[in-house]
This record gives C-alpha cells, sequence and structure tokens, in this order.
C-alpha cells in the first residue's frame, strides 16, 4: 500500500519562528489533506490540496503531486500552533479511506 | 451547517462489556468513515460506510467490531466484549458525494478498565 513519511518527527520552536513541515508519499494520490491535531485531541482541518497552493492566514501549503510531497508553513508561529500535524493521503486506487503519516509534534515556546 | 457530530465523547467501560459510538454526518453527507487512534500512534482507518452499505471494511478487526450506517440515524461502531486494548479515540470523519475531502468530528474516547 501507499507509504506516507512526515518529517521532521519533532519540532521545537521560539515563537515568532517560521517553519516547514513535510509529507512524502510513494503513490499517486486523489486527496491529499493536513490536520492539526490540538492538545486537546480534535483535529483540525487546514488544507485540502491534492495539488497546487493555498494560503490561510499564517499557514500555507502546496503540493507537487508529480514529485509525490507536499510542505505546510508556519510563519510567525504562536504558542497556540503547538500541537501534532498530520498528513494524509487517499490512494489513487482505493475506495477514499485516508492514510495518515505519522506526524510532527509541534511544540511552540514562549 | 453542524459539523460532524460525535457522542458519546468520552465512554468507559468495563472488560467485557458492549461500547456504543454514534457519528452523525454533516448535512447532505453521505459517506462515514471511522478511524481509530491508539495512544502515542497515528490514526488508522477502520471502514467506510455510506447509507445502508459497507463499502470497504478492510481496516476492521474480524472480531467483535460492527459498523452500520442505517437509512435513518446516525451510524454506529459496535464493540462488543471490550479488552483493555480498545482503549483508544474514535473518530468519524464525512463527505459529500463526489468529493475525497473528509471532515472530521471531536472523536470518542474510550477507556476499557
Amino acid at each position: 500500500g501507499i507509504q506516507v513519511e512526515q518529517s521532521p518527527p519533532d519540532l521545537i520552536l521560539q515563537e515568532g519562528a517560521n517553519s516547514t513541515l513535510r509529507c512524502n508519499f510513494s503513490d499517486s494520490v486523489n486527496n491529499l489533506q493536513w490536520f492539526h491535531q490540538n492538545p486537546w485531541g480534535q483535529l483540525i482541518n487546514l488544507f485540502y490540496i491534492p495539488s497546487g497552493t493555498k494560503q490561510n492566514g499564517r499557514l500555507s501549503a502546496t503540493t507537487v503531486a508529480t514529485e509525490r510531497y507536499s510542505l505546510l508553513y508556519i510563519s510567525s508561529s504562536q504558542t497556540t500552533d503547538s500541537g501534532v500535524y498530520f498528513c494524509a493521503v487517499v490512494n489513487g486506487g482505493s475506495q477514499g479511506n485516508l492514510i495518515f503519516g505519522k506526524g510532527t509534534k509541534l511544540s511552540v515556546k514562549p | 451547517n453542524a459539523g460532524v457530530m460525535q457522542n458519546p465523547r468520552h465512554l468507559v467501560r468495563r472488560r467485557g462489556q458492549e461500547a456504543r459510538l454514534r457519528c452523525s454526518p454533516m448535512k447532505g453527507h453521505s459517506h462515514v468513515y471511522w478511524y481509530r487512534q491508539l495512544p502515542e500512534e497515528g490514526l488508522k482507518f477502520m471502514v467506510y460506510l455510506q447509507k445502508e452499505n459497507i463499502i470497504d471494511e478492510s481496516g476492521m478487526p474480524k472480531e467483535r467490531f460492527s459498523a452500520e450506517f442505517p437509512k435513518e440515524g446516525p451510524s454506529i461502531l459496535r464493540i462488543q466484549q471490550v479488552v483493555r486494548g480498545d482503549s483508544a479515540a474514535y473518530f468519524c470523519a464525512s463527505s459529500p458525494p463526489y468529493s475525497y475531502e473528509q471532515y472530521f468530528g471531536p472523536g470518542t474516547r474510550l477507556t476499557v478498565t
């Protein structure tokens, strides 16, 4: 099956710093989503981005489907950005279920 | 438009009891997915349902677990004779027809004592 790898696994930032999270996938995809799991365990939809670039406030994402990777940019990080960021994909030949990466755990220090 | 709703948010069961988890998809969404997150792990797909049909249950444990999405009412994930290893967060997601984008509920945290 398709493999989804995220890097780095852990990231510690000072408030105000910028960061880039990476997601590599091993096969063609129909869907790619980025999620933020906050410290209370809730999964927040960040982006639906099977290809191209999107921006939402301090966050932006780019997926290059032909090269099988996606990047999530966080600018001017805040302590509320802490949590785990997951990338998830729907394989091109699947019924629609998401395959999740193991996540990047982000800690933003004040 | 209300989001995906799950209840209960927290559920405690003793070993051997049954757990029933409910999921109401977003209005207009006809596809429901269940995922499980074990402690310190990522999310794993369990089952994909449309109204009155199981489309893909390749991620469901072979025994004790079942799911349904009736014509009326919420989707139900049922775990019979729970064991401590079933303790996890169970998330439901829904998507509209002809879209792969999934929207997640707040999850049900099951604790088996």
